[in-house]
This record gives C-alpha cells, structure tokens and sequence, in this order.
C-alpha cells in the first residue's frame, strides 16, 4: 500500500514564524502536490512537483515556497505565517506515466497524507 | 479554463437506501480522469473510484460506481446500500495532462453526505 506521511497532525505558530510542513511517502512516485482545503472552497492546489528540484505553481502560491531535495520528500514553506493561512493542509503523491485510455493502476490515482491542522495566532 | 462543480453542499439518505452525489466538470481536453474522494471527520482523503475520458463503460467498485456521462460532462457518485460509515465529505476531482508539466488535478467544493440510521 502506498504510504504518505506528513510531519504534524496539528501545528500551531505565532504570525511572522516560518514554517516547515514535510511530506514523506515511500513508493518511488515522481508528482507530489501541496493543498490546502478550507470550508466552501474544497481542496486547492498550492505548488506540484513533477520531479526532484522541480516544482510549478498551483492555483494559490503566493505566501508559500518549496523545497523538493530528495524524491521521497516534498517540503511546504510559509516563510512568514499570517493568520489567513490558518487552514488544513493536504499533501499527496502519484506515480508517472499516464495514459487516457488505460484502465486505472497506481499510477493515476493521488494518494494523500492524513493532512496537518494549522492554526496561525 | 478547467472546472468541477458540485451543487450540493449537504446530502440526507437513509441507511440501506441508494445515493446519487452529483459532479459536472468542464474541460476542453479529450484526455482526462475523473475521480471521486471520500473525506471522513478524521480528515485522510480517501480514493474512491476512478473514470478515464475514454472508458466506454461506467466504473464500479463495491458498492460505488460512477455515471459517466460524456456529452453532458457528468460523473456522478451512486453509492448503494448506504451505510452509516459513509457519511464523510466527497469530492468529485479532474485529472488532465499537460504536455510541459504533467498531470494537474482540480477539485470540487465537496458534498457532506449523512446516513440516518
């Protein structure tokens, strides 16, 4: 089974504060992708990785950063915490290789971590 | 643009009866998957069930199955055989490849769906 871990569970931090969220997961997948969900807005994507060192912007960047060093690893940044970006935050990870008229395998479906709970004071 | 609309926010079904979650999605690509997600209280999302652009045939999986409707650019979740377990939070989600960067997902708003015992 695929595996995806998240650094926290619950996280709280003082506005100003930089903060690290890391994402684990143990199945050798190229994608990995940073959301964040808040009520009424369902799950938006903050940056995605395709590859080591390689990262693109999701639909809401702006106040985050990442770091993608290691395959296995994908690291979320607030490099100063407002309490706007109080939220949960979601990572997950799929492997590559896609093609449309495949039946489904692993490597189509995103698997999530089990999400960190952010508070910002 | 790319979009998946899901237009209830809140669903009531009681237990043992079927459920329909609807999902209307919008893209211009011929290539695409479509996903539903089961979020319980306790916050891990959940795959459910996925349909690719080109399956003639509706997926099922247990008690889930999709209603791919193509040319109205629908999927619904049919959930059969409600159980109170299945009360959760689900999102419908679209997968579509871009050529330079891969896959992109987006997601729906969700729909909180409560079994009565």
């Amino acid at each position: 089974d695929v595996k995806v871990t998240q650094s926290s569970r619950y996280l709280v931090k003082r506005t100003g504060e930089k903060v690290f969220l890391e994402c684990v997961q143990d199945m050798d997948h190229e994608n990995m992708f940073w959301y964040r969900q808040d009520p009424g807005l369902g799950l938006r994507l903050i940056y995605f990785s395709y590859d080591v060192k390689m990262k693109e912007k999701g639909d809401i960047p702006e106040g985050y950063s990442v770091s993608r060093e290691k395959k296995e690893r994908f690291s979320l940044i607030l490099e100063s915490a407002s309490t706007n970006q109080t939220s949960m935050y979601l990572c997950a990870s799929r492997g590559a290789g896609f093609d449309g008229r495949r039946k489904l395998t692993s490597t189509d479906t995103q698997y999530f971590g089990p999400g960190t709970r952010l508070t910002v004071l | 643009a790319q979009k998946i609309t899901q237009t209830q926010p809140g669903m009531f079904v009681q237990e043992k009866e079927a459920v329909t979650l609807d999902c209307t999605y919008d893209t211009s690509d011929q290539s695409y998957g479509l996903f539903w997600y089961k979020q319980p209280s306790s916050g891990e999302m959940i795959f459910l069930i996925y349909q690719g652009s080109y399956d003639e045939q509706n997926a099922t999986e247990g008690r889930y199955s999709l209603n791919f409707q193509k040319a109205r650019k629908s999927a619904n979740l049919v959930i059969s055989a409600s159980q109170l377990g299945d009360s959760a939070m689900y999102f419908c989600a679209m997968r579509v490849r871009y050529r330079n960067t891969g896959n992109q997902f987006y997601f729906g708003t969700g729909t909180s769906l409560t079994v009565i015992p």
